[in-house]
């Protein structure tokens, strides 16, 4: 199995709703990452998750709560978003550093997220 | 903040042609990767190069390095109309046990059939 799968693929919310956004692998990868891509511009890096703990957290708002309950799985939670966060959600992972120097990202297909 | 820099934003070209896209960044790296995004869809590794190797091939992909210039380009050979995608680097500023990789802006590659 080398591919990582996100559901869903579309999300329509309110800005009031409670949501949240699904990624699994089952590639042994130790390292996980959600990334937000806007239309026409590359994808921007939200956070990173090594041996199911955070170690990267580029700013991002308390309206998205990332968790890793285990080393297959990545949740990003959703709350109170703005019409600002549509955009396509991209989960990806990888070997970690540790394993080894340089490794590729698996990234899933997305979830495209539209926020009314 | 971006740290690849791509040019051109846009290329179009035809069918059997060479397609060359470049890369700039600014701060030193532990690799420089390369993806290829269909519209809307998840992006696909391409190839990844070593900050001390200088170039590495691929199938039809092509990809240099120079890390005293900071840059790199990618050379897709022979281009056929399933190539056409968005085209991105990527470099690897990761630290310690934790990676990050950042996305240039971007090249869009239509090939003509």
């Amino acid at each position: 199995d080398t591919e990582v799968t996100q559901t869903p693929k579309h999300l329509v919310m309110g800005m009031t709703n409670k949501k949240s956004l699904k990624c699994e692998q089952h590639m042994g990868h130790r390292a996980m990452y959600w990334y937000k891509q806007k239309a026409k511009k590359p994808p921007e890096l939200m956070f990173v998750y090594s041996y199911e703990k955070l170690s990267i957290n580029e700013s991002v708002p308390s309206r998205f709560s990332p968790e890793c309950p285990n080393s297959s799985l990545l949740n990003l939670h959703l709350h109170a978003l703005q019409p600002e966060d549509s955009a396509l959600y991209l989960c990806a992972s990888s070997q970690t550093r540790t394993r080894g120097p340089n490794y590729g990202y698996t990234f899933g297909s997305g979830t495209r997220l539209t926020v009314v | 903040s971006q740290q690849g820099e791509e040019d051109p934003q846009a290329l179009s070209i035809q069918e059997g042609e060479n397609a060359t896209m470049n890369c700039s960044y600014k701060t030193s790296i532990n690799n420089l990767q390369w993806y290829r995004q269909n519209s809307g869809r998840g992006l696909v590794h391409l190839i990844l190069i070593r900050s001390n190797e200088r170039e590495k091939h691929s199938g039809r992909l092509r990809v240099t390095l120079d890390t005293s210039k900071k840059s790199s380009s990618l050379l897709i050979t022979a281009s056929r109309a399933a190539d056409t995608a968005s085209y991105f680097c990527a470099t690897d500023k990761g630290q310690g046990g934790s990676e990050k990789l950042v996305f240039g802006k971007g090249t869009k590659l239509t090939v003509n059939p």
